[in-house]
């Protein structure tokens, strides 16, 4: 169980351009979604969290205008990167919180390779 | 705040070696979870271990082992018997359990290579 899936896995659009990264939990519901970026030999830095039905919680830095995220479902996390530029060049990854998560701990999604060109 | 360190960037041993990847965290929190994350060349996170604070236990799981220690804020993972297929970035992450949503705080991330 707990089983997170996330698409696309790899994305290359053009710079300028908007792409939209889906985080779904398939067998339990989310309450809480985070997102994580991980730039080439980096850590995993959370950008933000969201619970379902409210607005996100950005992390210092992170420009909420252009990472969109919705939660507007129990199932269902967007991010949406707009108006993409060869920085946003990044390993993207999910995390899905449920109620009972704390027993069994944050389940992840297999991530996004975006490429900006 | 929370903090996670792991002072080992890379890592290379030969194969059938033991290893040991170190974890030292920071925390102000009673009750926390530690966790251990693989994370191969395809990028996917793949679940080793957690533990939370409550439980100073030392597991073993195949070839995996963690030795906790609170006393020292550690969380040090072992590798026995090292193989090729053991070649990853492993990350020590915390989550703190008091305050429902909390995410997790990840270490810098220890490359590790096993060579044949």
């Amino acid at each position: 169980g707990a089983v997170v899936s996330q698409h696309p896995s790899r994305v290359i659009c053009k710079s300028g351009t908007s792409v939209k990264i889906e985080c779904r939990s398939l067998d339990f519901q989310a309450t809480t979604m985070f997102w994580y970026r991980q730039f080439p030999k980096q850590s995993l830095m959370l950008m933000a969290t969201s619970n379902e039905g409210s607005k996100a919680t950005y992390e210092q830095g992170v420009e909420k205008d252009k990472f969109l995220i919705n939660h507007a479902s129990l199932t269902l996390s967007t991010l949406t990167v707009t108006s993409a530029h060869p920085e946003d060049s990044s390993f993207y990854i999910c995390s899905a919180r449920g109620i009972d998560s704390v027993n069994y701990g944050y389940t992840f999604g297999s991530g996004t390779r975006l490429t900006v060109v | 705040a929370q903090k996670v360190t792991q002072a080992q960037t890379e890592i290379s041993v030969v194969e059938k070696e033991d290893v040991t990847l170190d974890c030292v965290y920071e925390t102000r929190d009673t009750t926390y979870y530690l966790f251990w994350y693989k994370q191969p060349p395809s990028g996917e996170l793949v679940f080793l271990i957690r533990r939370n604070s409550f439980d100073e236990q030392n597991e073993i799981s195949g070839r995996y082992s963690w030795n906790f220690q609170k006393s020292t804020s550690s969380f040090n993972f072992t590798i026995t018997a090292s193989q090729v297929v053991d070649s990853a970035v492993y990350f020590c992450a915390l989550s703190e359990a008091n305050n429902y949503g909390q995410n997790f705080v990840f270490g810098p991330g220890t490359r590790l290579s096993v060579l044949p």
